[in-house]
């Protein structure tokens, strides 16, 4: 089945840890993104790439870094310098070049930071 | 982006039709309108779009209204799987890669 998977769904750390969320899809969609929800809120875009080796930040890309070497992978760290990081991520991806595309997201990892 | 205005919450009764009303006045003549809708704890799932005409697929029927400064997202007989939150989102419609700008949305209550 095509799809995007995150792991692991639920994620414990210890502030002041850095910590990797990764994000697969097999759907050969060009661009990737990540997005963070806080509860009772929508999502809030942190990064996004649109093809292999490039990414922009987003609206709230302080405290994440990503990479982007495999079409395929798109992981984001959440640094020790991100003030809150405890949150719902969200990955999702799209193709491009069309007018209309949707963007498909993955289950989510919930990460909890104490 | 558009901005888009929903109401917090609505109740439908299982079976019954449920409208969900959306509101862009601000809204461009290049931007679409989209839905999505994500069950409690899972990532957001795509529902329908438009531009300006009216448009039904599997899921849903999209109506937007002549000036398209509001529409509304009809389920046509809604179960208990379609309680979830449903947002509303107006976006430029581009071949590059780009944010849905994701409100509060609607928390829907199917019921039986």
């Amino acid at each position: 089945d095509g799809g995007i998977t995150q792991s692991p769904k639920y994620l414990f750390r210890k502030e002041g840890q850095n910590v990797t969320l990764s994000c697969e899809q097999n759907l050969n969609h060009d661009a990737m993104y990540w997005y963070r929800q806080d509860p009772g809120q929508g999502l809030r875009l942190i990064y996004y790439s649109q093809i292999v080796n490039d990414f922009q930040k987003g609206d709230i890309a302080e405290g994440y870094s990503v990479s982007r070497e495999k079409k395929e992978s798109f992981p984001l760290t959440v640094t020790s310098a991100q003030k809150n990081p405890t949150a719902f991520y969200l990955c999702a991806s799209s193709i491009t070049g069309t007018a209309f595309y949707e963007q498909y997201f993955g289950p989510g990892t919930r990460l909890t930071v104490t | 982006d558009a901005k888009t205005t929903q109401p917090p919450s609505m109740d439908c009764a299982e079976g019954r039709a449920a409208n969900l009303p959306c509101n862009h006045s601000t809204i461009s003549g290049n931007e679409y309108v989209y839905w999505y809708r994500q069950i409690h704890s899972q990532g957001p799932q795509y529902i329908i779009h438009g531009l300006k005409n009216n448009e039904t697929n599997e899921m849903a029927s999209l109506i937007i209204t002549e000036d398209r400064k509001s529409s509304t997202l009809i389920l046509p007989h809604a179960t208990l799987r379609d309680t979830a939150v449903y947002y509303c989102i107006v976006r430029v419609a581009t071949g590059t890669a780009s944010k849905l700008t994701f409100g509060t949305g609607t928390r829907l209550q199917v019921t039986l």
